[in-house]
């Protein structure tokens, strides 16, 4: 398995505009982590799916933060519209909740709203 | 859900030298993991430990769990420049299945 994949890597964006950030886990897996990391914040969790199901999305900032798991192969967070303070890299990370829980995270996407 | 919140927030040491973090968290686990982090890259799982252990070894890291004091403590001996990286913890406590990390320890290896 190739791991988990994130798109894009970057992204610069002007302020207002939406971003659309993708998350394909790892096949088999059965939960879904968007994380936002930040010098101040540090890692945040935004939301959690088990089985394409949002389970805890207390971590999301605003209405202006989104996410869809339509299938167990794909998730997007979307920011609309997107302000200069949204600007970090985020993360998806699978896992398979079972005894193991370990948790596999992507490369991140860096993202700049000017 | 909860956190676990690393200490200390940095360390430097020499290369070749042992490190040492610990991690505390405020309720009942079934396991505690730690994580590396290095430099603007995505965390790696390096070893899970279940809350019926109370050690375990994996090459040069040795983590401890104490259920009584809701601590545990990772240890990397024989360090290298390679291991400077940010160190997190995150407990799990199955309820919900969630994994919140803290702010992580920063550990610096000179070489």
């Amino acid at each position: 398995d190739a791991g988990v994949i994130q798109s894009p890597r970057h992204e610069v964006t002007e302020m207002g505009q939406e971003v659309t950030l993708r998350c394909k886990p790892i096949s088999g897996h059965n939960s879904l982590f968007w994380y936002r990391q930040t010098m101040m914040r540090g890692l945040e969790l935004l939301i959690y799916f088990n089985n394409n199901v949002p389970i805890d999305d207390s971590g999301m900032p605003e209405d202006r933060f989104s996410a869809k798991m339509p299938n167990a192969s794909f998730s997007t967070l979307k920011i609309q519209p997107s302000e200069p303070r949204d600007s970090a890299v985020y993360f998806c990370a699978s896992s398979w909740t079972g005894q193991s829980t370990e948790a596999f995270f992507g490369q991140g996407t860096r993202l700049t709203v000017v | 859900s909860q956190q676990g919140e690393e200490d200390p927030q940095a360390l430097s040491i020499q290369e070749g030298e042992n490190a040492t973090m610990n991690c505390s968290y405020k309720t009942s686990i079934n396991n505690l993991q730690w994580y590396r982090q290095n430099s603007g890259r995505g965390l790696v799982h390096l070893i899970l430990i279940r809350s019926n252990e109370r050690e375990k070894h994996s090459g040069r890291l040795r983590v401890t769990l104490d259920t009584s004091k809701k601590s545990s403590s990772l240890l990397i001996t024989a360090s290298r420049a390679a291991d400077t990286a940010s160190y997190f913890c995150a407990p799990y406590g199955g309820s919900q299945g969630n994994l919140i990390f803290g702010k992580g320890t920063k550990l610096s290896v000179k070489p």
